[in-house]
């Protein structure tokens, strides 16, 4: 069973950046296509990207193209994403989550974490 | 890439069946049997309920079934529960190997 473990909230202001890392455990680490998932104040669940932590190929949903980095540390079996030049509208909790080969569900989430941007 | 459309709310009483409906695209949807739908209750993470359309995971109760019909799937709670009152997401696989969410829709268990 993979589990999914995030790090802690982050407060950042307006134009600067934030990582977020999710280390994983209970399964062979570079057999993991890990997605990173936002969702803002009371607003629905949207896509950002993923990454294929055997071999580092990464694919970003349009809207975050530019402003979103997702990387992997395979000796830390850690994944991390870094969203730029951040704005208010960029408040919100992220989740990593995996997905399962050829069904493609997202079968274990980690715990979310907060990322609050305010001047 | 828009948001799959499903309706805002659904509500029924407790012993009742409930529908909740996720419209896409020949994108999405309508190209890949692999939708997925997922439970959400305030200040948690969201729980997979059914993957690839209709199969449920290890642990997901019967009362939960899914089904798709073009470019619409369908998620059908039946013998609704308190517990069961949450937000409910459709996901789908889609071009270009990207995924996408439903807008969401907020169950309330009357």
């Amino acid at each position: 069973q993979v589990q999914l473990v995030q790090s802690g909230a982050e407060v950042k202001k307006p134009g600067a950046s934030v990582k977020v890392s999710c280390q994983a455990s209970g399964y062979t680490f570079t057999y993991l296509t890990i997605h990173w998932v936002r969702q803002a104040p009371g607003q629905r669940l949207e896509w950002m990207g993923w990454i294929n932590t055997g071999n580092g190929i990464t694919k970003y949903s349009q809207k975050f193209q530019g402003r979103l980095t997702i990387s992997r540390d395979t000796s830390a079996s850690t994944v991390y994403m870094e969203l730029s030049s951040l704005r208010s509208e960029d408040t919100a909790i992220f989740y990593c989550a995996r997905s399962v080969g050829a069904t493609k569900e997202l079968a274990s989430w980690g715990q979310g974490t907060l990322v609050t941007v305010s001047s | 890439q828009s948001a799959l459309t499903q309706p805002a709310s659904v509500s029924g009483s407790p012993g009742q069946s409930i529908t909740i409906s996720c419209t896409g695209t020949s994108s999405d949807v309508g190209s890949y049997n692999l939708v997925s739908w997922y439970q959400q209750h305030p200040g948690k993470a969201p729980k997979l309920m059914i993957y690839e359309g209709s199969k449920r995971p290890s642990g997901i109760s019967n009362r939960f079934s899914g089904s798709k019909s073009g470019n619409t799937a369908s998620l059908t709670i039946s013998g609704l529960q308190d517990e069961d009152e949450a937000d409910y997401y459709c996901c789908s696989y889609a071009e270009s190997s990207t995924w996408v969410f439903g807008g969401g829709t907020k169950l309330t268990v009357l």
